[in-house]
Order: structure tokens, then C-alpha cells, then sequence
């Protein structure tokens, strides 16, 4: 089973700053967070992960809280190619440990 | 660089009858995976190879599905017989080695197989 829980579906106004939730609240020491998206038709695309720091790079930032039990993925300025399934994925950080997908937030981006 | 590959994109076969996928991962990624997504549902792995060995495939139904990397390049997932049940989207992952640590897995496109 997944180790996050993450709202069903969410909708952000285009250009306005999507937060997307999730509560990982069993999350081990040398566990890290990971983030994905689905667009309609595709696969899975890696958008970023972390431990316990802020992450940033040019798709989105991730803000971990400090007891690292929940976290956010900010995408800053949305546009409608950002609708899309996004799944919040807790794992260790080596090539051996599984993702285990959950159903992820369906965000819809509204013009 | 080059995608991950797969074909068929789509496949719609009878049940009993037996079908196969192709996956070409990126140039130089040792790590393969092999994910079912049934609708409305996160993939699920299937299938993970290290180069042409098998690491994990506690979750392939291996009465009726298999999988092979020879050379530790291409891999291919076999269905016999199919049933209704395995109508879902394959997808095929690969990993790159550990050069900075990240482990993320790029994914294909996927093929989408619909059992009558």
C-alpha cells in the first residue's frame, strides 16, 4: 500500500500558484519524498524529490515540514499543460526500493 | 536524448489469446521496470531488472505472464493466456546509474491493451 494520502482532486486558476498536499505521516529517517505527474495518455514524469530540505529546480519546488510528516509541491505559475494526475511517493533513496504509486490529486488547471 | 520506447501503443486482443510488448529503455540505463495501470488507478510494478537479471518480481503473475531483458537492453512482457482482467495500460520504465543518487525512473508512453 501507499504510504501517502493526498486529496482526490484539486483546481488552480491558470497562472496562479497550484499547492498540492500530502501526508506522509509514517515517513522513516532515511526515507525521501518523491513527487510524479501522469498527463493524460503518457507516463509518469519525475518532477523532484527530497529529505528534509526545501528542494527547488525548474518544474516545481517541494516544501517539507520539519517532523517531515507532510509536504507540498508548489508548481509557481500553472498553466493548463499542468493538468495532470500529480502522485506524492515516499521511498528510499536506492535503485532496489520500490515506488508504490497511490491514486495520486487530479489537478485541473481552469483557464 | 531518446525517450523510453514502447510498442504496440495500443493492442486489443480476445481473451485466451496471447500478446507481447516491447520496451527499449534509454541509452545506458541499466534498471528496467515493467508497471500494469488499470484505469483510474496508480501503475503497479510488475517486473524490475538490473542489467538482464531480475531483482523483483514478487507482483507478476507468473502463471500467465513473463518477461525477459536479454543482452540488458530490451525487455519484453508476454501475456498467456489473457483474461479480461489484464485489459490495463503497460509501461515500461528505466533508471539511470548512480550518478548523482536520485534513482528517478523515466517512463514510456506506455501500451494500452483492451481484452474482449
Amino acid at each position: 500500500d501507499a504510504k501517502t494520502t493526498q486529496p482526490t482532486s484539486m483546481d488552480c486558476a491558470e497562472g496562479r500558484a497550484a499547492n498540492l498536499p500530502c501526508n506522509h505521516s509514517t515517513i522513516s529517517g532515511n526515507e525521501y519524498v518523491y513527487w510524479y505527474r501522469q498527463i493524460h495518455s503518457q507516463g509518469p514524469q519525475y518532477i523532484i524529490h527530497g529529505l528534509k530540505n526545501n528542494e527547488t529546480n525548474e518544474m516545481a519546488s517541494l516544501i517539507i515540514t520539519e517532523d517531515r510528516k507532510s509536504s507540498t509541491l508548489i508548481l509557481p505559475h500553472a498553466t493548463l499543460r499542468d493538468t495532470a494526475v500529480y502522485y506524492c511517493i515516499v521511498r528510499l533513496r536506492n535503485r532496489d526500493d520500490k515506488i508504490i504509486f497511490g491514486k495520486g490529486t487530479r489537478l485541473h488547471i481552469l483557464p | 536524448e531518446a525517450g523510453v520506447a514502447q510498442s504496440p501503443r495500443y493492442k486489443i486482443i480476445e481473451k485466451r489469446q496471447s500478446v507481447a510488448f516491447w520496451c527499449n529503455p534509454i541509452s545506458g540505463h541499466a534498471t528496467l521496470y515493467w508497471y500494469q495501470q488499470i484505469l483510474g488507478q496508480g501503475p503497479k510494478l510488475l517486473i524490475q531488472f538490473q542489467n538482464n537479471g531480475v531483482v523483483d518480481d514478487s507482483q507478476l503473475p507468473k502463471d500467465r505472464f513473463s518477461a525477459e531483458r536479454l543482452k540488458g537492453v530490451d525487455s519484453t512482457l508476454k501475456i498467456q493466456p489473457a483474461k479480461l482482467e489484464d485489459s490495463a495500460v503497460y509501461l515500461c520504465a528505466s533508471s539511470p546509474p548512480n550518478r548523482e543518487g536520485a534513482y528517478e525512473q523515466y517512463f514510456g508512453p506506455g501500451t494500452r491493451l483492451t481484452v474482449t
